[in-house]
């Protein structure tokens, strides 16, 4: 059972460059997001997804864009990558979405830096 | 909003006792609770529904203060795998979680 599976696991980008972090789950999970974590600033909520076809925004969306096309992938584009997105970023899914009554299941992170 | 999460750290000798708090200034539906150890991804430890029951797992437990929008997790006699981080998270619409709570649990 591969559960929430994220590539890359490390990436090193230049300013300016645009990228794509991968997100797979094979559980048919409804919900899911991206997080990215940060020395003293915990998990903060980028953007999340209740189903196919439907996304939206977190706490913390500039720069990144993401789409839902099918339950099991939920892809996260850095438009134009800066110093400033340099983090750990996590992938989750949960079986339901709203009102949030299912645990989350986490993938491994994808260590991003921007140089 | 990010619920508040206290204190931010935490350093215990094994076999001690531990709370740790969090708050929302938001009506709560839900509070979880994950633990993360360094360099990994945060796992799973439960969740408590409003008007639910406290909850346990082995020596873990957790109250939901729906009036006051509080939840704690207790953590007993404390063992060393019980170091990491541990985050709450809320929300009725998505998913957030606090700053985190550092735990260090020496022998």
């Amino acid at each position: 059972n591969a559960g929430v599976t994220q590539t890359p696991k490390f990436q090193v980008l230049k300013t300016g460059q645009s990228m794509t972090l991968q997100c797979a789950q094979d559980m048919n999970h409804e919900y899911m997001s991206w997080y990215r974590q940060d020395p003293g600033m915990g998990l903060r909520l980028i953007h999340y997804s209740v189903g196919a076809g439907i996304t939206d925004q977190g706490e913390v969306p500039n720069g990144y864009n993401v789409s839902r096309s099918t339950t099991e992938d939920f892809p996260l584009r850095l438009l134009s990558a800066a110093p400033s997105q340099t983090s750990v970023y996590f992938c989750a899914s949960s079986r339901t979405g709203p009102p949030m009554n299912t645990e989350a299941f986490f993938g491994q992170g994808t260590r991003l830096t921007v140089v | 909003q990010q619920p508040v999460q206290s204190p931010q750290a935490v350093i215990l000798r094994e076999g001690e006792d531990a709370v740790i708090n969090c708050s929302s200034s938001k009506a709560l539906y839900s509070v979880h609770w994950y633990r993360q150890k360094h360099g990994e991804a945060p796992v799973f430890l439960m969740i408590l529904l409003k008007g639910g029951e406290q909850k346990g797992h082995e020596k873990i437990s957790a109250s939901f203060n729906e009036k006051k929008q509080q939840s704690s997790l207790y953590l007993t006699a404390s063992q060393l795998s019980y170091s990491g981080t541990y985050f709450c998270g809320q929300g009725a619409q998505k998913l957030v979680f606090g700053q985190g709570t550092r735990l260090t649990i020496n022998p």
